[in-house]
């Protein structure tokens, strides 16, 4: 079962270059989701999904895009990166309320800004 | 605003004894779930345990279990007979139990676990 799949794991950019994180998950889930991971900080919401078509802001914004035009697929993009945009990204999927209604996380990308 | 709490950077625990993990929160939402989670080196975020707010027991789930204590908002996790494997960075998260909201969770700073021999 692939589940959550992120891609690339690992990328190195310029300053002011841009990029798109991918993420795919092949379990039908409604609900996607963008975290970024920095030490001593934990998981911060960056953008969110309710399903397709529908995406709002999560506590970190600034300085990403998203967008959902299937279920399947949220990419995260970055317009102009910033050293400051150097973390880990996780991104999640869930099928909602239903039970405990867990987070399924991808494996993470690693990005680094120089 | 929704607001977790772990307070303790890093903790240490001899294989096969029980270990607490704390987590108090802070929420104005009378019903939410709380979560907590196992990063462990590799990196991947792996689920433990949920809990949510009206559960009347504690949650368990083999070794793990959740000491919910509604009154103190605090979401402990409990690992019993720790091994090795257990040595990883631990986060409690919580989620308001609002359809639009299912993928929101509000995490911890997390607690970094190491079993020793």
């Amino acid at each position: 079962n692939a589940g959550v799949t992120q891609t690339p794991k690992f990328q190195v950019l310029k300053t002011g270059q841009s990029m798109t994180l991918q993420c795919a998950q092949d379990m039908n889930h409604e609900y996607m989701s963008w975290y970024r991971q920095d030490p001593g900080m934990g998981l911060r919401l960056i953008h969110y999904s309710v399903g397709a078509g529908i995406t709002d802001q999560g506590e970190v914004p600034n300085g990403y895009n998203v967008s959902r035009s299937t279920t399947e697929d949220f990419p995260l993009r970055l317009l102009s990166a910033a050293p400051s945009q150097t973390s880990v990204y996780f991104c999640a999927s869930t099928k909602g309320l239903a039970n405990t209604g867990e987070l399924f996380f991808g494996e993470g990308s690693r990005l680094t800004v120089l | 605003a929704q607001k977790i709490t772990q307070t303790q950077p890093g903790m240490f625990v001899q294989e096969k004894e029980a270990v607490t993990l704390d987590c108090t929160y802070d929420t104005s939402d009378p019903s939410y779930g709380l979560f907590w989670y196992k990063q462990p080196s590799s990196g991947e975020m792996i689920f433990l345990i949920y809990q949510g707010s009206y559960d009347q027991q504690n949650a368990t789930e083999g070794r793990y279990s959740l000491n919910f204590q509604k009154a103190r908002k605090s979401a402990n996790l409990v690992i019993s007979a720790s091994q090795l494997g257990d040595s990883a960075m631990y986060f409690c998260a919580m989620r308001e139990r609002d359809t639009g909201t299912a993928s929101k969770l509000t995490f911890g700073t997390g607690t970094r676990l190491q079993v020793t021999l």
